[in-house]
C-alpha cells in the first residue's frame, strides 16, 4: 500500500512570497489533515478535511493560509504572503478510522 | 480547546532499562490517545494507541496506560535499545477529530 505523498520536499522562499504544498493521501482514506511542525515542537493541526468538507480549521491563520480538497482526494495548502515565522515542516496525514498516517513533510524556509 | 502536557522533555536511560513518558490532557471528551515516534528528519510514526474504554494496552516492549479520571496517560518502553532513541509525542483526540499533540520527549538510550 502506498503511503501519503507530499511535494515539494523542500522549499525556500522570501518573506511576502506565496507558496503551495500538495498532498496525496492513502487511497480510500476519507480524512486528511494538515499540520505545522515548528522545530522542537509537536505538530499543530491547521485543518482537517472529511472527504472534501472542512471538519476543523480553528487553528488555521485564515488571513494568510488557505487549503482545499476539491475532489475529496488530493489537497493543497497555500500560504500568501509568507512570514518568517512560517518556517516549519508542513505535514500531511490521512486516516480511515482514527489512526493517522503521516507523509514525509515539506520543509519550508522563509528568508 | 484541549491542552496536552508532556513530561519529561528529555530522558536518558541506559540500554536495557525502562523509560516512562507521561502526558496529561484537559478535555474530558477526548477518547483516543496515540503515541508517535519521530526520528530526526523523518515523519511521525504511530507506535501504539489507546481508546478511552481501555485502561492498558501492550505491544511487545511498548505499553500505554490510561487513567480517565485523572486525565493522564503514559508510555512505557521496557528493555530499551539504542534504536529506541527518538522524539516521542503523545496526542489526544475526539475519535479522530481535533488532534492535539504534546511538546515531545527526546529519548536517548545509552549503549
Amino acid at each position: 500500500e502506498a503511503g501519503v505523498a507530499q511535494s515539494p520536499r523542500y522549499k525556500i522562499i522570501e518573506k511576502r512570497q506565496s507558496v503551495a504544498f500538495w498532498c496525496n493521501p492513502i487511497s480510500g482514506h476519507a480524512t486528511l489533515y494538515w499540520y505545522q511542525q515548528i522545530l522542537g515542537q509537536g505538530p499543530k493541526l491547521l485543518i482537517q478535511f472529511q472527504n472534501n468538507g472542512v471538519v476543523d480549521d480553528s487553528q488555521l491563520p485564515k488571513d494568510r493560509f488557505s487549503a482545499e480538497r476539491l475532489k475529496g482526494v488530493d489537497s493543497t495548502l497555500k500560504i500568501q504572503p509568507a512570514k518568517l515565522e512560517d518556517s516549519a515542516v508542513y505535514l500531511c496525514a490521512s486516516s480511515l478510522a482514527a489512526e493517522q498516517y503521516f507523509g514525509p513533510g515539506t520543509r519550508l524556509t522563509v528568508t | 480547546g484541549e491542552n496536552v502536557e508532556q513530561h519529561p522533555s528529555t530522558l536518558s536511560v541506559q540500554e536495557g532499562d525502562s523509560a516512562v513518558i507521561k502526558c496529561t490532557y484537559s478535555d474530558s471528551a477526548s477518547n483516543y490517545f496515540p503515541w508517535y515516534k519521530q526520528e530526526l528528519g523523518k515523519r511521525p510514526q504511530l507506535i501504539i494507541d489507546i481508546r478511552s474504554n481501555v485502561g492498558e494496552k501492550k505491544d511487545q516492549r511498548i505499553a500505554v496506560t490510561l487513567n480517565k479520571t485523572a486525565k493522564h496517560f503514559s508510555l512505557h518502553i521496557t528493555e530499551t535499545q539504542p534504536e529506541d532513541s527518538a522524539v516521542y509525542f503523545c496526542a489526544a483526540s475526539r475519535a479522530g477529530n481535533q488532534f492535539y499533540f504534546g511538546t515531545g520527549t527526546s529519548l536517548t538510550v545509552i549503549p
